[in-house]
């Protein structure tokens, strides 16, 4: 069974400043995608970031960017110019590339932006 | 265009009551899952359905039941509720099974608390 690791409970960074989010996974499959959602108080779980683990590639999307480390199991968010926007809960996520499309989250981290 | 709609977005209900919550997906999704999200966790998969079809299931009790409408709108059923399942319970969907890897939409959620 695949488990995800978010060991930090929560975070704090001053708006416009760079945070790092940690997450750690264990898997036996080679193929597999991951997943960092946000969740603001409004409850909605948003994509941020998608990664593919065939590519080597670190993903990037606009402010928000991976680093992807297959042979460690490890899977960090890095955000840049924080936003106040950005204040929110982040899950990170794995899902394999069988049949079933079975996303599994980690406990999360809580995300404050101070201004 | 309207994004995963669920109802109601808050529900009390008493330990032993049935419950049902509905889920729309987006036009033209076919795929829904639904996850449960405990507080202070992350979502755990409930089920997934595909073109009216069961595509995978969670480790939850046989408490627990979903269907798919040939609008591809969904429920999910909860018997005989116990104190522990409350949660947020949340669907997402996709346009199909396999997209899940691409891109989930995911709804507000339904806020269930059992007294």
């Amino acid at each position: 069974a695949q488990t995800v690791t978010q060991s930090q409970p929560e975070m704090s960074v001053q708006e416009a400043e760079t945070v790092t989010l940690s997450c750690t996974y264990d898997t036996s499959e080679n193929n597999y995608y991951l997943f960092w959602y946000k969740q603001p108080p409004s409850r909605q779980m948003i994509l941020v970031i998608r990664q593919e683990a065939y590519k080597q590639q670190n993903a990037t999307e606009n402010r928000f960017s991976v680093n992807f480390q297959k042979a460690a199991k490890s899977f960090s968010l890095k955000i840049s110019d924080s936003q106040l926007g950005d204040t929110a809960m982040y899950f990170c996520a794995f899902m394999n590339s069988g049949a079933n499309s079975k996303l599994t989250f980690g406990k999360g981290i809580t995300l404050s932006v101070r201004p | 265009d309207a994004g995963v709609t669920q109802s109601p977005t808050h529900l009390i209900k008493t330990r032993g009551q049935h419950v049902t919550l509905r889920c729309s997906p987006i036009s033209g999704h076919k795929s829904v899952s639904w996850y449960q999200q405990v507080l202070g966790q992350g979502p755990q998969f409930i089920f997934q359905y595909y073109e009216k079809e069961e595509r995978g299931r969670g480790n939850f009790p046989d408490r627990f039941s979903a269907r798919q409408f040939p609008n591809y709108s969904s429920e999910l059923n909860v018997n005989a509720l116990l104190l522990g399942d409350s949660a947020l319970y949340l669907c997402a969907s996709s346009l199909g099974d396999l997209l899940f890897r691409v891109k989930a939409f995911f709804g507000q959620g339904t806020r269930l608390t059992v007294v």
